[in-house]
C-alpha cells in the first residue's frame, strides 16, 4: 500500500533554507509511471503547487518559486525532496508531498502524505 | 497562468438538500487529444490532505458515494452533491491539470445549516 511520509523542521529562520523529505513505501520512486510533487497550503494562498520531478531527474517548478527551488530524488532511499532557500514569513504553511496520477503529467496528485507545518519565524 | 475561481467562498446546506458548488477556469480546460476537461474536484476535511473525488471533470473515483457528482465543460464546472450527508462536511477544491503550473481553486467551505 503506497504511504508517503514528510520529514523535516517545523520552525524556520527568516532568510534560512527549509529541507523537506517525502519518503515513499510502497511504489518505487525509479517507476517510469510516476512524476512525484510538492504542494503547500497556507490561509493566506490556499493551495500552492511548488514543483514535481520524475525519475529521470526531470523537473518542473511553479515559476513564483522557481528561484528559490531545487528538488531532487534520492532512489537509494525511495525518497524525494525540496530546498527552498531565503525563507521568509510568507513561506509559513503545510506542506504536503504527492503522487501525481499514473502515466500523466500535469495529471492530478492521487496520493498525499498528510503533511508538515513548517513556521517562519526568528 | 489558469486562474480557477470557486463560488460561493462558504455554503450552508441542509441535511438531505442538495450542495452545489461552481469552479470557473480562466480558459478552457477541454484537452482535445481525448476530449475531456483536465478538472479534478477534491474534499478536504481538517487535518487531512485532499482526496480526490471526481477528475476528468465528472468521473467519480473508486469508493466515491454516487451521491457526488461532477458536471461542466470548456471554463465552468459544477460539482454537486445530491443528499448532503454529515460527512459531507469539508472544503472542496477544484484543479486544473491542462497545463504547468498546476493551479486550484480557493476552496469552498461546506457545512450543515
Amino acid at each position: 500500500q503506497l504511504h508517503l511520509q514528510e520529514s523535516g523542521p517545523g520552525l524556520v529562520r527568516p532568510s534560512e533554507t527549509l529541507s523537506l523529505t517525502c519518503t515513499v513505501s510502497g511504489v518505487s520512486v525509479s517507476s517510469s509511471a510516476y512524476y512525484w510533487g510538492w504542494i503547500r497550503q497556507s490561509p493566506g494562498k490556499g493551495l500552492e503547487w511548488i514543483g514535481s520531478i520524475y525519475y529521470s531527474g526531470t523537473t518542473d517548478y511553479n515559476a513564483s518559486l522557481r528561484s528559490r527551488l531545487t528538488l531532487s530524488m534520492d532512489t537509494s532511499k525511495n525518497q524525494f525532496s525540496l530546498k527552498l532557500n531565503s525563507m521568509f514569513a510568507a513561506d509559513t504553511a503545510v506542506y504536503y508531498c504527492a503522487r501525481h496520477r499514473e502515466w500523466a503529467f500535469p495529471g492530478w496528485f492521487d496520493s498525499w502524505g498528510q503533511g508538515i507545518l513548517v513556521t517562519v519565524s526568528s | 497562468d489558469i486562474v480557477m475561481t470557486q463560488s460561493p467562498d462558504s455554503l450552508a446546506v441542509s441535511l438531505g438538500e442538495r450542495a452545489t458548488i461552481n469552479c470557473k477556469s480562466s480558459r478552457s480546460l477541454l484537452y482535445s487529444s481525448n476530449n475531456k476537461n483536465t478538472l479534478i474536484w477534491y474534499q478536504q476535511k481538517p487535518g487531512q490532505p485532499p482526496k480526490v473525488l471526481i477528475n476528468w471533470a465528472s468521473t467519480r473515483e473508486p469508493g466515491v458515494p454516487d451521491r457526488f457528482s461532477g458536471s461542466g465543460s470548456g471554463t465552468d464546472f459544477t460539482l454537486t452533491i445530491s443528499t448532503l450527508q454529515t460527512e459531507d462536511v469539508a472544503v472542496y477544491y477544484c484543479q486544473q491539470y491542462y497545463s504547468t503550473p498546476i493551479t486550484f481553486g480557493q476552496g469552498t467551505r461546506l457545512e450543515i445549516k
